[in-house]
């Protein structure tokens, strides 16, 4: 089992709607978590971070964390085209000294 | 506020050879780690430094090593060169060791051939 699994997709959302990604990890140690976005050619950039069970909304950006069932997700709302991107999921691992893994990303396209 | 700043952009070097990458944090920034980004890995952690001493390391051979200057400026080393090494090499640095909120650089495009 990998540290970070995400579903590769693609998936694809008509502008406007919510696009939902998942990530599950498999450290129930794990403290810290974190989004970031990767355009075609660019290196990732840090959308939010959550480290308590619950929800944390940033603009049109939700994360949800699930302690108990060792997932996190990020909903995207009134998605647009710009949104189009590989998200990538990032945990810390407790049994590693808190070393960072990433997930092999979710790649998203928003349709017109 | 400048942001993390890697070189060069591109590299492209024989099999057996070495070669070396750079990176400088943004200003402030004490902990640099470093990642392989290839298709079909994704991003595999190597290494990272804090205050010059390397906190964590990745499942990489040793031909891989780094080290990080007084200043937080950090060099990257991959001896013996392997066509498998040919990837974007990301650096990515933030105030505080195991703090995930990393930015990071550019990268550097290795080509083995």
């Amino acid at each position: 089992q990998k540290e970070v699994e995400q579903n590769s997709g693609p998936l694809s959302v008509p502008e406007g709607a919510i696009a939902s990604l998942n990530c599950t990890y498999s450290d129930r140690g794990s403290q810290s978590f974190f989004w970031y976005r990767q355009y075609s050619g660019k290196s990732p950039e840090l959308i939010m971070s959550i480290y308590s069970n619950g929800d944390k909304e940033d603009g049109r950006f939700t994360a949800q964390l699930n302690k108990a069932s060792q997932y996190v997700s990020l909903l995207i709302r009134d998605s647009q085209p710009s949104d189009s991107a590989t998200y990538l999921c990032a945990v810390t691992l407790s049994n590693t000294g808190n070393q960072f893994y990433f997930g092999t990303g979710t790649s998203l396209t928003v349709i017109p | 506020k400048a942001g993390v700043t890697q070189t060069p952009r591109y590299l492209i070097k024989t099999r057996g050879q070495q070669v070396t990458l750079s990176c400088s944090p943004i200003s402030g920034h004490r902990s640099v780690s470093w990642y392989q980004q290839t298709p079909g890995q994704g991003l595999q952690f190597l290494f990272e430094y804090f205050s010059e001493t390397q906190r964590n390391k990745g499942n990489f051979p040793g031909r891989f090593s780094g080290r990080q200057f007084s200043n937080s400026r950090s060099e990257m080393n991959v001896s013996t060169l392997e066509l498998g090494d040919s990837a974007l090499y990301l650096c990515a640095s933030s105030p505080r060791t195991g703090d995930g909120g990393y930015t990071f650089g550019s990268g550097t495009r290795l080509t083995v051939v």
